[in-house]
């Protein structure tokens, strides 16, 4: 199946630096997903990618689907400690009903 | 109401025993799914049902075995299940076009489950 990799895999940072996160694929995706995992909590949905090239916004987060489809950037500014909690990014199977998920990117963010 | 729904929260069976996980969605959605959440691997696709009917099994084992009486509720059956089969169980749900799928999924809190 398609693999996604996710770096760094986790991070340690003080509040109110700004965070950047990547996830690359061997294959190509026609649409990149951005969740976040709260501790004890289901993955929520935070940015939906469509377009290569298309830089979308959500709050202090930002996120790019990369031009070569086979990658994307999170970034987050300004860190808060609820911004803790692991980050996956995901794409969906060609043809079928399937979401590919990365391996997370789990963060810190010290008061 | 939250959106979707997941009981029990935690569960501890023995390999012998038989349970079952609910999973309810308040959303209107037409399709819902379970995904295996273990320690240090991706999110694994279970199984998918959309408008009730099974359209995904990702080679799970047969001792999973799932149920989706209406478009609301999903179950997960277990029975005579391994260690290694301890993880969050994490259904999901999603409103999708019968041609393309998005993946804008909302998920449930899990149910932990641990198998002695």
């Amino acid at each position: 199946g398609q693999q996604l990799n996710q770096s760094p895999q986790s991070m340690f940072i003080q509040e109110g630096e700004d965070v950047s996160m990547n996830c690359t694929s061997s294959s190509i995706f026609n649409t990149w997903l951005w969740y976040k995992q709260d501790p004890g909590e289901g993955p929520v949905l935070l940015i939906a990618l469509y377009k290569a090239g298309e830089l979308t916004s959500n709050g202090r987060l930002t996120a790019q689907f990369g031009i070569t489809r086979k990658d994307s950037f999170l970034n987050i500014s300004a860190s808060i400690p609820s911004d803790v909690g692991i980050y996956f990014c995901a794409g969906p199977q060609t043809g079928a009903n399937n979401l590919f998920f990365g391996t997370g990117t789990r963060l810190t963010v010290i008061p | 109401e939250t959106g979707v729904t997941q009981t029990p929260r935690h569960l501890v069976m023995g390999m012998t025993n038989k349970k079952s996980l609910k999973c309810e969605q308040h959303l209107g959605h037409n399709a819902m799914y379970w995904y295996k959440q273990s320690a240090k691997k991706p999110l694994e696709l279970m199984f998918v049902y959309n408008f009730k009917e099974q359209t995904e099994n990702n080679s799970v084992p047969s001792r999973f075995s799932p149920e989706c009486p209406n478009s609301s509720h999903l179950f997960l059956h277990l029975h005579t299940l391994q260690p290694e089969d301890s993880a969050l169980y994490l259904c999901a749900s999603s409103q999708e076009d019968r041609a393309i799928f998005l993946g804008e999924l909302f998920f449930g809190e899990g149910s932990r489950l641990t198998v002695l």
